[in-house]
């Protein structure tokens, strides 16, 4: 069965500093990759994905992940993070269009002033 | 303005009961499906719907129940059966076909067991 692991429970980072959230998954195929973000009290949303193509992908709020398929990882990372990133962050996995999602147990995100 | 919409926010209730809880989308989207959200646990699949009528059990169904009875809505009943129904239930719905489809949540239904 597919796992996606992330190391870092939670991940305390001051204010302008930069950022990686690791995310590892186990597959023996391609897969589409996807990091979501849930701000306290509220539903996710979706911050970037990898489909195809381009290993590097990038949101427009100054997140990007780079997938990596020998390491089987696509961490997320932001070079210099503002007080409104404090959020928990999860990384998700899918195998093809019609299989389920799997999630990781999300990074919990704290920028400190 | 589209989106998914879920009810209530925030419910009580007493060990016993069912509840059910509502998710309505008007994002003309096929599958819908609800998570449950502990803490530190991620989100794990209680059930999904890909079409009206026809629905699957995800990882964690028993003590839940759910209907597609209609495209928008998706309800699902917390049954008495639940052992440890106490959770933040997430409601989300994509498009069946096309390249990995996105995943649109609702702000969720906290539910607390008395």
């Amino acid at each position: 069965a597919q796992s996606v692991t992330q190391l870092d429970s939670q991940v305390p980072v001051f204010e302008e500093a930069p950022v990686e959230l690791r995310c590892n998954y186990s597959s023996s195929v391609s897969v589409y990759l996807f990091w979501y973000v849930q701000y306290p009290n509220q539903g996710l949303q979706l911050l970037l994905k990898y489909l195809s193509g381009s290993t590097l992908v990038k949101s427009i709020n100054g997140f990007e992940a780079e997938f990596n398929k020998s390491q089987t990882s696509f961490h997320l990372r932001k070079p210099s993070v503002h007080i409104s990133d404090t959020a928990e962050y999860f990384c998700a996995v899918k195998k093809t269009s019609y299989d389920k999602v799997i999630f990781g147990p999300g990074t919990s995100l704290s920028v400190i002033p | 303005d589209g989106g998914i919409t879920q009810s209530p926010k925030y419910l009580f209730r007493k060990e016993g009961q069912n509840v059910t809880l509502s998710c309505e989308q008007n994002l003309n989207h096929d599958a819908m499906y609800w998570y449950r959200q502990d803490p530190g646990q991620g989100l794990r699949l209680i059930y999904y719907s890909q079409i009206v009528n026809d629905f699957q059990k995800g990882d964690i169904a028993e003590g839940y129940s759910v209907s597609r009875e209609k495209k928008e809505s998706f309800p699902l009943t917390v049954t008495s059966a639940q052992k440890n129904p106490t959770a933040f239930y997430l409601c989300a719905s994509s498009f069946s076909q096309g390249p990995a489809g996105e995943l649109f949540f609702g702000e969720g239904s906290r539910l607390t067991v008395l």
